[in-house]
């Protein structure tokens, strides 16, 4: 089983859906998650931190699932330049050290 | 808004050749990273450097590959003789705070013809 798992897409959605991505680990000790974006040839960049609770920024919603091992992003009214790679990240250490990267989840915005 | 900086952008160099990455991390930044990315494929960790030394590699970084912060302010990736394998974009990061203080540079594509 990879470490991190992410469908790799793509997801083609129209402008203004609401899509969701999952991410799977297989690690039952990590401990941070965070969801990174990444754009073509670029380098990727933090979307946002996944806290147990659940954590909200605008339109993105991140869940934490410990149980199952699984962690989701939602994004609700789907703007063009949300057009990107969606990369799910895990560490054990708080990224202080050894950092796991999915595969990415590629999205594709349509107008 | 602070920035990793990293040189050259893109280096073409002969298989067996020895290559030089260049990073100039935050410059309040204690930790430091290279990752790679092979064209299609995810990014993959190679190593973390912390209070001048390796504090975690993986795999990847064999023999082959070693990292310097000779002047206190550069962080180098050297590849002693490269592989066409090799090819792939390196990407150098430096945080203060684990993942969520991270930033990561522009990258160096490297090609290995």
């Amino acid at each position: 089983r990879k470490e991190v798992e992410q469908d790799p897409g793509p997801f083609n959605v129209p402008e203004g859906a609401t899509v969701a991505f999952n991410c799977t680990y297989s690690n039952s000790a990590s401990q941070s998650f965070f969801w990174y974006r990444q754009d073509c040839r670029k380098e990727p960049k933090l979307l946002m931190s996944v806290y147990s609770s659940g954590n909200e920024d605008g339109r993105f919603t991140a869940q934490l699932n410990r149980a199952s091992q699984y962690i989701s992003l939602l994004i609700r009214d789907s703007k063009l330049s949300d057009s990107a790679t969606y990369l799910c990240v895990v560490t054990d250490s708080g990224g202080y050290q050894k950092v796991t990267f999915g595969t990415g989840t590629k999205l594709q915005v349509i107008p | 808004e602070p920035e990793v900086t990293q040189t050259p952008s893109h280096q073409v160099t002969q298989m067996g050749q020895e290559v030089i990455l260049r990073c100039v991390p935050i410059s309040n930044h204690l930790y430091f990273y290279w990752y790679r990315q092979i064209l299609g494929q995810k990014v993959e960790f190679l190593v973390s450097f912390y209070n001048n030394e390796i504090s975690e590699k993986s795999e990847i970084f064999d023999d082959q590959f070693s990292v310097e912060r000779p002047d206190g302010s550069n962080f180098t990736l050297k590849i002693r003789s490269t592989k066409l394998e090799d090819s792939a974009m390196y990407f150098c990061a430096s945080s203060d705070r684990g993942l969520e203080g991270y930033t990561f540079g522009s990258g160096t594509r490297l090609t290995v013809v």
